[in-house]
C-alpha cells in the first residue's frame, strides 16, 4: 500500500513568490493533516480536514496561507506571498480514525 | 491549549545501553499519546502508542509508560543498536482528539 506522498521534497524560493506544496493521503483516509517544523522546533499542527472539509484551522498562521482539499483526496497548501519565517519543513499526514497518523516524507520550504 | 515538553534535547549512548525519553503534558482530558521516530530525509514514523486507560505497552525492544496522575509518560529503548539513531518525537492529543500537539523532539546517538 503508498504511503503519504508529498511534493515536491524541496522548494526554495525568493522571498514575496508564491509555492504550493502538495499532498496524497493513503487512498482511504477521510483525515488529512498539514504540519510543520520549524528548524529546532517542535512539529506544530496547521489546520485538519475530513474528506474535502475544513475540520479545524486554528494553526494556520496567517491569511497567506491557503490549504484546499478538492474531492477530499488530494491537498495543496499555497503560501503568497513567501516570507523568510515561513521556512521549515512541512509535514502531511493522514489516517482513518482520529489520532493514529501517517506521515508523508515533508517538504523542506527555504524562503531567501 | 495542550503543551507537551520533552527531555532530553539529544541524548547519547553506548551500543547495547538502554535509552529513556521523558515527555510531560498539560491537557488533563488527552487520552493518546504517540511516539514517532524520524530519520534523516524522512517523515516521522509511528513506533508505539498508548491510550490513557493502559499503563504501560511494550513492543520487542521498546516500551512506553504513562502516569495519568503525574501527566507524564516515557519511552523505553532497550538494547538499542546504531540503527535506532534518529529523532524521537512524543506527542499528545488534547480534548478534541484531533490534532497532535508535539514535544520539541530528542535526537538519539547510539554509538557502535
Amino acid at each position: 500500500e503508498a504511503g503519504v506522498t508529498q511534493f515536491p521534497s524541496h522548494s526554495v524560493i525568493e522571498k514575496g513568490q508564491t509555492v504550493t506544496l502538495r499532498c496524497d493521503p493513503i487512498s482511504g483516509h477521510d483525515n488529512l493533516y498539514w504540519y510543520r517544523r520549524v528548524m529546532g522546533k517542535e512539529i506544530k499542527f496547521l489546520l485538519h480536514f475530513v474528506k474535502e472539509s475544513k475540520q479545524d484551522e486554528s494553526g494556520m498562521p496567517n491569511n497567506r496561507f491557503l490549504a484546499e482539499r478538492t474531492g477530499g483526496t488530494y491537498s495543496t497548501l499555497k503560501v503568497q506571498p513567501a516570507e523568510l519565517e515561513d521556512s521549515g519543513v512541512y509535514f502531511c499526514a493522514s489516517s482513518p480514525t482520529q489520532g493514529e497518523a501517517f506521515f508523508g516524507q515533508g517538504t523542506r520550504l527555504t524562503v531567501v | 491549549g495542550e503543551n507537551v515538553e520533552q527531555h532530553p534535547s539529544t541524548l547519547s549512548v553506548q551500543e547495547g545501553d538502554s535509552a529513556v525519553i521523558k515527555c510531560t503534558y498539560s491537557d488533563s482530558a488527552s487520552n493518546y499519546f504517540p511516539w514517532y521516530k524520524q530519520e534523516l530525509g524522512k517523515g516521522p514514523q509511528l513506533i508505539i502508542d498508548i491510550r490513557s486507560n493502559v499503563g504501560e505497552k511494550k513492543d520487542q525492544r521498546i516500551a512506553v509508560t504513562l502516569n495519568k496522575t503525574a501527566k507524564h509518560f516515557s519511552l523505553h529503548i532497550t538494547e538499542t543498536q546504531p540503527e535506532d539513531s534518529a529523532v524521537y518525537f512524543c506527542a499528545a492529543t488534547g480534548s478534541g482528539y484531533s490534532t497532535l500537539t508535539f514535544g520539541k523532539g530528542t535526537m538519539l546517538l547510539v554509538s557502535p
